[in-house]
């Protein structure tokens, strides 16, 4: 079945830096990729996606690749202030599987 | 209203109580989910009702009884758990159960198994 895995599950970088997730996925038949942001207490959010007929997509400071050769998607965030803090969920569908298979997610620290 | 409501926020049950989580939504959304989501981990899909039927159970215990009474409420029925199934417990809503749409999730009931 599909597997998805999510790098790093730690991320700590400074105010106003750029913050960089990485996701691959094993099945190529995967065609919609959202990321999920759960702040420490809250529900899950999402915040972006990006289906398999686009290689990137953005929304004011946060943006979404896709590499569908290399199976592999990334959610980039610039000039991080810390309200990114949170932890980032990367998601997939298979084609083949009407369900979401989730990364292990990543613990997102903005340092002031 | 794009917002999925659940109640109670924190329950503590014992092994031999029955209780159950309610969760509701106001978005014509036609397929609803229930997941367990555990500390440090991403949520665990536990149930998908579409148009109000059953439509996955991911191998959940009998332990949890979904039940949805109509197209914008769900019910996730506990009895005799295990410590081990203390969790959050997430409802979530989408517009078709096929996974390419947004999933709006509730807050969460806090469940503790004593």
């Amino acid at each position: 079945g599909e597997n998805v895995e999510q790098h790093p599950s730690t991320l700590s970088v400074q105010e106003g830096d750029s913050a960089v997730i990485k996701c691959t996925y094993s099945d190529s038949a995967s065609n919609y990729f959202p990321w999920y942001k759960q702040e420490l207490g809250k529900r899950p959010q999402l915040i972006i996606d990006i289906r398999s007929n686009v290689g990137e997509k953005k929304d004011q400071r946060i943006a979404v690749t896709l590499n569908k050769t290399a199976k592999h998607f990334s959610l980039h965030i610039t000039e991080t202030q810390p309200e990114d803090s949170a932890v980032y969920f990367c998601a997939t569908n298979p084609d083949s599987n009407y369900q979401l298979i989730w990364g292990a997610g990543t613990k997102l620290i903005i340092k002031p | 209203d794009t917002e999925v409501t659940q109640t109670p926020k924190h329950l503590v049950m014992g092994m031999t109580n029955k209780k159950s989580l309610k969760c509701e939504q106001h978005m014509g959304h036609r397929a609803m989910y229930w997941y367990k989501q555990k500390a440090k981990k991403p949520p665990e899909l536990m149930f998908v009702y579409s148009y109000e039927k059953l439509s996955i159970n991911e191998s959940v215990p009998s332990r949890f009884s979904p039940e949805c009474p109509n197209s914008s409420l769900l019910n996730l029925h506990l009895h005799a758990l295990q410590p081990e199934d203390s969790a959050l417990y997430l409802c979530a809503s989408s517009q078709h159960e096929d996974g390419t749409y947004e999933q709006y999730f509730g807050p969460g009931t806090r469940l503790t198994v004593t």
